[in-house]
């Protein structure tokens, strides 16, 4: 079975600070790993995923992650924070074989602030 | 290209009425999958389904609720003599046949209100 953790519901930082939203996974099969965001009263827009090349994966509005297996980590960064990137983000892992294949597993979402 | 289409926007419905939802994939893509999504929650997956087939049901409430992905035209999320609880957003994702690409890109969702 898979799940995800995201911890922190609610990240504040200032414009241009480091962004860091957290997410660990459970997998009993090697994941996919997504980070989506979601702004308000839209759907989601994928901003990057990990599907076991290369472990630090670049992704859309200057985000990265990378992808940990001894820690089952796969935490979104940015360098530096921008007004527009106030939004809600979602992790989510998936399974490449099995009978889950296909399915999504949501974190519960981190909210993301960014003040002036 | 056109993204993934959802229809209504937004749906009000009374207690004991039908809702439906509609959701046309992307195109080429052949794969749908239906989330809701409650109030302070992360999305949770109810139904996949292929071009007349339901692969995997799982997530959808044993009862009220049903989808299907016809031969032609958009996926129907249905969802019979609605409750209060079944008030949320309801989003669509479409991916390419499985082995070209894992994302699933989303509609803008369906937000149901049920008074």
């Amino acid at each position: 079975a898979q799940s995800v953790t995201q911890l922190g519901s609610h990240v504040s930082v200032s414009e241009g600070a480091l962004v860091l939203l957290r997410c660990n996974y459970s997998s009993s099969v090697p994941p996919y790993l997504f980070w989506y965001v979601q702004y308000p009263n839209q759907g989601l827009q994928l901003l990057l995923k990990y599907t076991s090349a290369a472990t630090l994966v670049k992704g859309i509005n200057g985000f990265e992650a990378e992808f940990k297996k001894s820690e089952t980590s796969f935490h979104l960064t940015k360098p530096s924070a921008h007004m527009s990137d106030a939004a809600e983000y979602f992790c989510a892992v998936s399974a490449f074989r099995g009978s889950t294949l296909g399915r999504l597993y949501f974190g519960r979402g981190t909210q993301l602030t960014v003040w002036p | 290209n056109a993204g993934v289409m959802q229809n209504p926007r937004h749906l009000v419905r009374r207690r004991g009425q039908e809702a439906r939802l509609r959701c046309s994939p992307m195109k080429g893509h052949s794969h749908v999958y239906w989330y809701r999504q409650l109030p302070e929650e992360g999305l949770k997956f109810m139904v996949y389904l292929q071009k007349e087939n339901i692969i995997d049901e799982s997530g959808m409430p044993k009862e009220r609720f049903s989808a299907e992905f016809p031969k032609e035209g958009p996926s129907i999320l249905r969802i019979q003599q609605v409750v209060r609880g079944d008030s949320a957003a309801y989003f669509c994702a479409s991916s390419p046949p499985q082995g070209e690409s894992y994302e699933q890109y989303f509609g803008p969702g369906t937000r149901l209100t049920v008074t």
